[in-house]
């Protein structure tokens, strides 16, 4: 195990509902991502929080919407999702608070898929 | 933006055969790198990394190979083992500490 767990493991949602996925770690770390990982292609950074404050934003859709209330949570809330946003969506921590040089932790990943 | 690479997608070797997993990346002042493995229906689980100030790293039964000259990384497996099947990918901090990773490459070790 990790020490970087994910609720829940798979998610089928309309477009037209809200839906949040989340993320929790275990390892005393500063710093927690989202990722999503689709098939054949590379991970993409969503969003990264570096003690509890949004630090970088990938020009993400305004239909994802993070939230980190402190060092151990991690929330991805989502609505009106698109069917290109299916994927597996990806948490991570990290020791250090800016991330950069430390390795990241991954969780087990949401599996969505937006009808 | 940045890229990281993998020579091939898929890679099948016989059990107990060693395997090598290679990797190419862009940026070359990036100074470290970590490869994944991510077996099916699970998140990536770190592997083993290595700072640019090395060329070489080993772990258990992994070994980590870093060419700057020509931006390579290689991940070799020593007596490959059923359990190893999975997606393996790299990943790179490029300037900005940004991390950038590839695609991956699919190993199957046949029994």
């Amino acid at each position: 195990e990790t020490g970087v767990t994910q609720t829940p493991r798979h998610l089928v949602m309309g477009m037209t509902n809200k839906k949040s996925l989340k993320c929790e770690q275990h390892l005393g770390h500063n710093a927690m991502y989202w990722y999503k990982q689709s098939a054949k292609k590379p991970l993409e950074l969503m969003f990264v929080y570096s003690l509890e404050e949004r630090v970088e934003n990938n020009s993400v859709p305004s239909r994802f919407s993070p939230e980190c209330p402190n060092s151990s949570h991690l929330f991805l809330h989502l609505h009106t999702l698109q069917p290109e946003d299916s994927a597996l969506y990806l948490c991570a921590s990290s020791q250090e608070p800016r991330g950069g040089r430390d390795t990241q932790y991954f969780g087990p990943g949401t599996r969505l898929t937006v009808l | 933006g940045e890229s990281v690479g993998l020579h091939l997608p898929t890679l099948s070797v016989q059990e107990g055969d060693n395997s090598i997993i290679n990797c190419a990346y862009s940026n070359s002042a990036s100074d470290y790198f970590i490869w994944y493995k991510q077996e099916s229906g699970k998140g990536p689980q770190f592997i083993i990394d290595i700072r640019s100030n090395m060329d070489k790293r080993q772990g258990q039964r992994v070994t980590v190979l870093l060419n700057k000259t020509v931006k390579h990384l290689s991940l070799q497996i020593a007596a490959t083992q059923p359990g190893d099947s999975a997606v393996y990918f790299c990943a790179e901090n490029a300037p900005g500490n940004q991390f950038y990773f590839g695609t991956g490459t699919s190993l199957t070790v046949i029994p």
